[in-house]
């Protein structure tokens, strides 16, 4: 079964600074790897999303994650942090079958964004 | 493009009412998903559609929880009777058939008092 672990449960960042976001993930089989954001009373925005292909993933808003399998690793990150990207962001992980295609999400727990001023 | 749309957006009950809750999804989406989020956790999987049928509803609490989708389009989640337990937020997202684009409503926010 897939699970997914959110390092630190709050992040906080001055605005201009580095965002790092830690995703880590647990499956038997090659994942489906996305980034939610969750923003008040809203419901959740794909962010990004890494299936096939190329590791280093860009997606919206300047965020971008990389896969590394080795690690099993799936962090978000964007370079300089806007007040506007203090939300709550989840990393989420499905498997993937051959014939009947993508199935359920398991998210992580989130992770709050605190930009200040 | 109209997105995925709940009603309502907040509902305050008292344990042992019943209460449902609507979602309408995007148009042309086969599959449909009803999620639950706890305050402070990510969403967890209710029961999942493709068109009228209920693929997986492994995680619905089926002696109080109930849910339908006639026609294949709009959906209703049903709880009957409410617990204090089930106070959280009700999100609906709906995908294109085999697709991993999960779209999501804004979500209904209960509170049993």
């Amino acid at each position: 079964a897939q699970s997914v672990t959110q390092l630190g449960s709050h992040v906080s960042v001055s605005e201009g600074a580095l965002v790092l976001l830690r995703c880590n993930y647990s499956s038997s089989v090659p994942p489906y790897l996305f980034w939610y954001v969750q923003y008040p009373n809203q419901g959740l925005q794909l962010l990004l999303k890494y299936t096939t292909g190329a590791t280093l993933v860009k997606g919206i808003n300047g965020f971008e994650a990389e896969f590394k399998k080795s690690e099993t690793s799936f962090h978000l990150t964007k370079p300089s942090a806007h007040m506007s990207d203090a939300a709550e962001y989840f990393c989420a992980v499905s498997d993937r079958h051959a014939y009947t295609g993508f199935q359920k999400l398991v998210f992580g727990t989130g992770t709050r964004l605190l930009v200040s001023p | 493009e109209a997105g995925v749309v709940q009603s309502p957006r907040y509902k305050i009950i008292e344990k042992k009412q019943p209460v449902a809750f609507w979602c309408n999804p995007i148009s042309g989406h086969n599959t449909l998903y009803w999620y639950r989020q706890n305050l402070g956790q990510g969403p967890e999987l209710l029961i999942r559609y493709e068109n009228e049928e209920a693929v997986d509803d492994s995680q619905l609490p089926k002696d109080r929880f109930s849910a339908e989708r006639l026609k294949g389009v709009d959906s209703t989640l049903k709880i009957q009777p409410a617990e204090l337990g089930d106070s959280a937020v009700y999100l609906c997202a709906s995908s294109l058939a085999r697709s991993y684009e999960q779209y999501f409503g804004p979500g209904t926010r209960l509170t049993v008092t």
